[in-house]
């Protein structure tokens, strides 16, 4: 079945650039999301791009899609504290409902000083 | 853009009550809405579809009499946790999408102890 995976863990230092990994198996993705989790609270939808782009850049946020390789990332440019959170990948296929949006396990990122 | 409201933000109860938990769309109507499970640590799981007006559909394992579901309206959805038992205790999170194919978004979920 269709699988959605990321790194457990990264560790960044403030100011500097993070970059989430995410490798997907489903090639008949449609869209690609990107949703922060942030502890206690649900998930704040930060970005997404459709399956016919390559990059998507929005403020310091920046997402590269890979389609051949099925590997998108999200680099966050001077991350910053209030950057901590839970960040997870996400699919859904045009040829399923929207119920069936497959979540990675998530990518803790924390920022050290 | 699109919100979803969900209420209680927390909630402990003891063993063999139940508990009700609403999912509104705030500014958009939602004929369909999403109840996902999170327990910690780990990724959502989806549990069930909720549709306005018609039965909910839930995903493999997930017990009907257990969790039910009402959508009553184009913008609220409600997950009753039945005769809570300690192994209920999780994070239950709703979603919607103001459109098809669109993203989903999401409450911010409910905390649910069960002692």
């Amino acid at each position: 079945g269709e699988d959605v995976e990321q790194s457990l863990f990264l560790s960044v230092r403030e100011g500097d650039s993070s970059v989430i990994n995410c490798t997907y198996t489903d090639s008949s993705s449609t869209y690609l999301y990107w949703y922060k989790q942030e502890p206690g609270a649900g998930l704040q939808l930060l970005t997404y791009i459709f399956s016919n782009m390559d990059m998507k850049q929005d403020q310091r946020l920046t997402v590269l899609l890979n389609k051949k390789d099925k590997h998108l990332s999200l680099r966050i440019a001077d991350t910053q504290t209030g950057d901590s959170a839970i960040y997870f990948c996400a699919e859904s296929s045009r040829y399923s409902s929207a119920s069936k949006i497959i979540f990675g396990s998530g990518t803790r990122l924390s920022i050290r000083p | 853009g699109a919100v979803v409201s969900q209420h209680p933000s927390w909630v402990i109860c003891k063993s063999g009550t139940s508990v009700k938990i609403e999912c509104r769309s705030l500014d958009f109507q939602a004929t369909t809405m999403f109840w996902y499970r999170q327990f910690p640590k780990q990724s959502l799981m989806l549990m069930a579809t909720s549709n306005e007006g018609s039965k909910a559909t839930y995903e493999q394992g997930v017990e009907k009499d257990k969790f039910l579901i009402n959508h009553a309206s184009l913008t609220l959805s409600t997950l009753t946790v039945t005769s809570a038992h300690p192994e209920d205790s999780s994070f239950y999170i709703c979603s919607a999408n103001d459109r098809d194919n669109s993203p989903l978004h999401f409450g911010n979920g409910t905390r649910l102890t069960v002692t």
